[in-house]
């Protein structure tokens, strides 16, 4: 089974306007951590922002909110008031604690296209 | 150095040749991996290196794929008799101790690695 799921392979938003990426998990681990990287055409993977199993708030950094629903194990993040500069691939994944805990495992990206 | 670097960063090579392909992490980051992006796809973890632990090797795909790291330092990601379904970009990362950090990894901009 997919541990992380994105299921809109491409996106397209206007400038200006706000987006959801999607992203859904799979784990029995209680404690684990989720991440967003954002992959411009550089192909340099850029961290976005990160929540904790056991954070209470959803983590937000700048226009970049990360939409936390723990019981539906989803991990949406929101790009707020988007710029051509969002355009890029997107890309959730999750480490978890128990096991091979250094590893991130990724899902299979989003395409973000911003129109002006 | 401020950020990852890898080299080359594009990289043609003829089918059943060797490549090696470099990683140069963010001074004292201890913990090194290489992932491997192919087209359309997320990232696949290759291999984990942590100070002088051994490393964890349990991603690479066959015995024609090997990395060594000298030094706990400079990263060398080497394809012996390199076939066709090798072509991906490589990207390296490196972190400090895992447990201190929720930022992930840092990258590098990657390896295009071409076989033809």
């Amino acid at each position: 089974a997919q541990k992380i799921t994105q299921t809109q392979p491409g996106m397209f938003v206007q400038e200006k306007e706000a987006v959801t990426l999607d992203c859904t998990y799979d784990t029995s681990d209680p404690s684990y951590g989720l991440f967003w990287y954002k992959q411009p055409s550089s192909g340099e993977m850029i961290f976005l922002i990160y929540q904790g199993s056991y954070d209470q708030q959803n983590a937000t950094e700048g226009r970049y909110s990360l939409n936390f629903q723990k019981a539906r194990k989803s991990a949406n993040l929101v790009i707020s008031a988007s710029q051509l500069g969002d355009s890029a691939m997107y890309f959730c994944a999750m480490r978890e604690a128990g096991g091979s805990n250094y590893k991130l495992t990724f899902g299979k990206g989003t395409l973000l296209t911003v129109n002006p | 150095g401020a950020g990852v670097s890898q080299s080359p960063s594009n990289k043609v090579t003829e089918k059943g040749k060797d490549v090696e392909l470099r990683c140069d992490p963010i001074s004292g980051h201890t913990a090194l991996y290489w992932y491997r992006q192919s087209l359309g796809q997320g990232l696949e973890f290759l291999i984990y290196f942590q100070g002088n632990s051994a490393p964890d090797k349990s991603g690479l795909p066959s015995d024609r794929f090997s990395a060594e790291r000298t030094g706990g330092s400079v990263s060398t990601l080497t394809i012996q008799r390199t076939q066709q379904e090798d072509s991906a970009v490589y990207l390296c990362a490196s972190s400090l101790l895992w447990r201190t950090s929720n930022y992930g990894y840092t990258f590098g901009s990657g390896t295009r690695l071409t076989v033809v």
